[in-house]
């Protein structure tokens, strides 16, 4: 049950667009169309951004994407706010019947 | 609207126990598979434990096998989780969070409490 690994900080600017990585192996992000994103505050609870690689839930900004290429997910936030400063984690499923997350990224909007 | 309270955390010793309590409430709490997810001060997220909706089957983390139980019941829209045999390493926020499917086999977690923070130390 090893965590995905994810960049561990990104930065953008106010508008610009940036790519948070999620690498798994084929037992887990690659095996399944089960990667989900979650965005945190300090001292909150996480909140669902993105389920299944690529489906919003409803509320969430359409500025807001995922996708999948093998063992690696992609979250993607376009047109950058500094309200999207925040942690994000993305999850998978596993072939064990479990979940695992990624060791969270910490946006920075400069 | 979906609601989910925990409650039960504190401070306990190495080598002791605790149970956790999530109340739920705003959905259909029988139909849904629930998780238990810790963070560690200033860590990330780890996937502790998983009910099916009925209480059939379920999964735990190897971090945690042998030592945490999760359960819940039906009748109060409750979910628990049992913590025995505690460690320093046990230190976290647990969140209960709600799954969007009935069993396992995939899914996500949809709605998220608000935590309960457990510190283990003598």
């Amino acid at each position: 049950q090893s965590a995905l690994t994810q960049p561990a900080s990104v930065s953008g600017s106010p508008g610009q667009s940036i790519t948070i990585s999620c690498t798994g192996t084929s037992s887990d992000v690659g095996g399944y169309n089960y990667v989900s994103w979650y965005q945190q505050y300090p001292g909150k609870a996480p909140k669902l951004m993105i389920y299944d690689v690529s489906n919003r839930p409803s509320g969430v900004s359409n500025r807001f994407s995922g996708s999948k290429s093998g063992n690696t997910a992609s979250l993607t936030i376009s047109g950058l706010q500094a309200e999207d400063e925040a942690d994000y984690y993305c999850s998978s499923y596993t072939s064990s019947s479990t979940w695992v997350f990624g060791g969270g990224t910490k946006l920075t909007v400069l | 609207q979906v609601q989910l309270v925990e409650s039960g955390g504190g401070v306990v010793q190495p080598g002791g126990s605790l149970r956790l309590s999530c109340a739920a409430s705003g959905f259909t709490f029988r139909s849904y598979g629930m998780h238990w997810v810790r963070q560690a001060p200033g860590k990330g997220l780890e996937w502790v434990a998983f009910t099916q909706y009925d209480g059939s089957n379920k999964y735990y983390a190897d971090s945690v096998k042998g030592r945490f139980t999760i359960s819940r019941d039906n009748s109060k829209n409750t979910l628990y989780l049992q913590m025995n045999s505690l460690r320093a390493e046990d230190t976290a926020v647990f969140y209960c969070a709600k799954s969007n499917g009935h069993n396992s086999g995939g899914g996500y977690f949809d709605y998220w409490g608000q935590g309960t923070l457990v510190t283990v130390s003598s």
